[in-house]
């Protein structure tokens, strides 16, 4: 079946250090990509996502590049802020009828003044 | 503004007694889910929906139900809520892109319901 798996948190980090958040996944097909950010006390909400192989998404400063051969969908930032402070979690939607997302644990980023 | 919104948001109730938690979405999605949140679980999807009338099971729907009566509303009912309910439940909604074999497009979530079963 498909799945997703995340690196571990909680990841700790200074103000202005860079991020990765590891992701890959296992699915069929051509799936799409996600990453989600969860703040304190709200929902989900959409980071990014990229649709097809080798695409990349980004948003307020975050980065992810759709990399089929490698199966990964890594989350990068080159300047972490306290306001990015939040649980990410990656995500893919299969391209098969009736299949349904597929979220990772969710990775949790603390970054300290 | 294009939402979805879930009511209640807090609620504390005790083990057996019957709730229905809400969800309505006005972005015209054909497709709706819930899920739980629990801590060092992640999200798991209870139940789901393609379209009205159109539902199934997720990975964790024992103890739940769910309706699509109509295309922008989608309950979850807790027929006899038990302590190993209590969670953190989210609503999200979706289109389903014309011209795929299936899938979703990017799933749009309430604000979530913290449900505490005594």
């Amino acid at each position: 079946g498909n799945s997703v798996t995340q690196m571990e948190g909680p990841v700790t980090l200074s103000e202005e250090a860079f991020l990765t958040i590891n992701c890959t996944y296992t699915a069929t097909g051509y799936p799409s990509l996600f990453w989600y950010v969860q703040y304190p006390g709200e929902g989900l909400q959409l980071l990014l996502k990229a649709t097809k192989a080798d695409d990349k998404g980004s948003n307020k400063g975050f980065e992810a590049t759709y990399r089929k051969e490698t199966t990964s969908f890594h989350l990068e930032k080159g300047s972490v802020q306290v306001s990015d402070s939040a649980v990410y979690f990656c995500a893919l939607s299969p391209d098969n009828y009736g299949q349904n997302f597929v979220f990772g644990p969710g990775t949790r980023l603390s970054v300290l003044p | 503004e294009a939402q979805v919104t879930q009511n209640p948001r807090y609620l504390i109730t005790v083990t057996g007694k019957k709730l229905t938690v809400t969800c309505s979405q006005n972005m015209n999605h054909e497709y709706m889910s819930w899920y739980r949140q629990d801590p060092g679980l992640g999200l798991r999807q209870i139940y789901y929906s393609m379209n009205v009338e159109v539902t199934d099971k997720g990975d964790v729907p024992e103890g739940y139900k769910v309706s699509r009566k109509e295309k922008r509303n989608f309950p979850l009912i807790l027929e006899s809520p038990s302590p190993n309910q209590t969670s953190l439940y989210f609503c999200a909604s979706s289109f389903i892109p014309s011209g795929l074999a299936g899938g979703t497009d990017t799933q749009y979530f309430g604000p979530g319901t913290r449900l505490t079963v005594l």
